[in-house]
């Protein structure tokens, strides 16, 4: 079985400063993580995804986070906010097996404040 | 870039009624999914669909839920007998190979 736990609900940051979103996940299988992103009234849109390769993965719009074995962990970060991150996003595992099921997380609200 | 439309954007329906939700997924993608999100509460897998068959179903898709492709271009997702319980918003998802995810932009049910 698989879990994802984010551990803020709500992030609030000035606009130029490091983001910082966190999540922790538990798989019986080596996992493939995912990060999206829900702006209001839009789809699920992927940031960027892990798939045992390399351990840190850059995604879209400056996004990118690092896959840590020893801490289970896939924490989202960006050097600089921008207005437009204002979103709520979602950690993501899926166990890299035949199952297609995604797993996500409760979600975190990052507001940027001008 | 293509999209996973999803029609409609909002649904209204008594308790008791069935409702039909419909998606048009990436063209050339072969994998399935309905995903669901009730208010304040995490996103929720349904079922996933390839080859004209169910591959994987959650504990949530019971009896009052049915999937079909009825053609090339739809995905649907029929509830029947809503309950308000029912009421959230539906995401339908496609992938090329089943690993690489699109997601329409949802539509919301309310029963009432």
């Amino acid at each position: 079985a698989q879990s994802v736990t984010q551990l803020d609900s709500h992030v609030s940051v000035s606009e130029g400063t490091p983001v910082l979103l966190r999540c922790n996940y538990s798989s019986s299988y080596s996992p493939s993580l995912f990060w999206y992103v829900q702006h209001p009234n839009k789809g699920l849109q992927l940031l960027l995804k892990y798939t045992s390769a390399a351990t840190l993965v850059k995604g879209i719009n400056g996004f990118e986070a690092e896959f840590k074995k020893s801490e289970t962990s896939f924490h989202l970060t960006k050097p600089s906010a921008h207005m437009s991150d204002a979103a709520e996003y979602f950690c993501v595992v899926t166990p890299y097996t035949g199952r297609r099921a995604l797993t996500f997380g409760s979600g975190t609200r990052l507001q940027v404040q001008p | 870039e293509p999209e996973v439309t999803q029609t409609p954007s909002h649904q209204v329906t008594q308790m008791g009624q069935e409702v039909i939700l419909r998606c048009v997924p990436i063209s050339n993608h072969l994998y399935f999914y309905w995903y669901r999100q009730i208010l304040g509460q995490k996103v929720e897998f349904l079922v996933s669909f390839y080859n004209n068959e169910i591959s994987e179903k959650s504990e949530i898709f019971d009896d009052q839920f049915s999937v079909e492709r009825p053609d090339g271009s739809n995905f649907t997702l029929k509830i029947r007998s809503t309950k308000l319980e029912d009421s959230a918003m539906y995401f339908c998802a496609s992938s090329e190979f089943g690993q690489h995810y699109t997601f329409g932009s949802g539509t919301r049910l309310t029963v009432v």
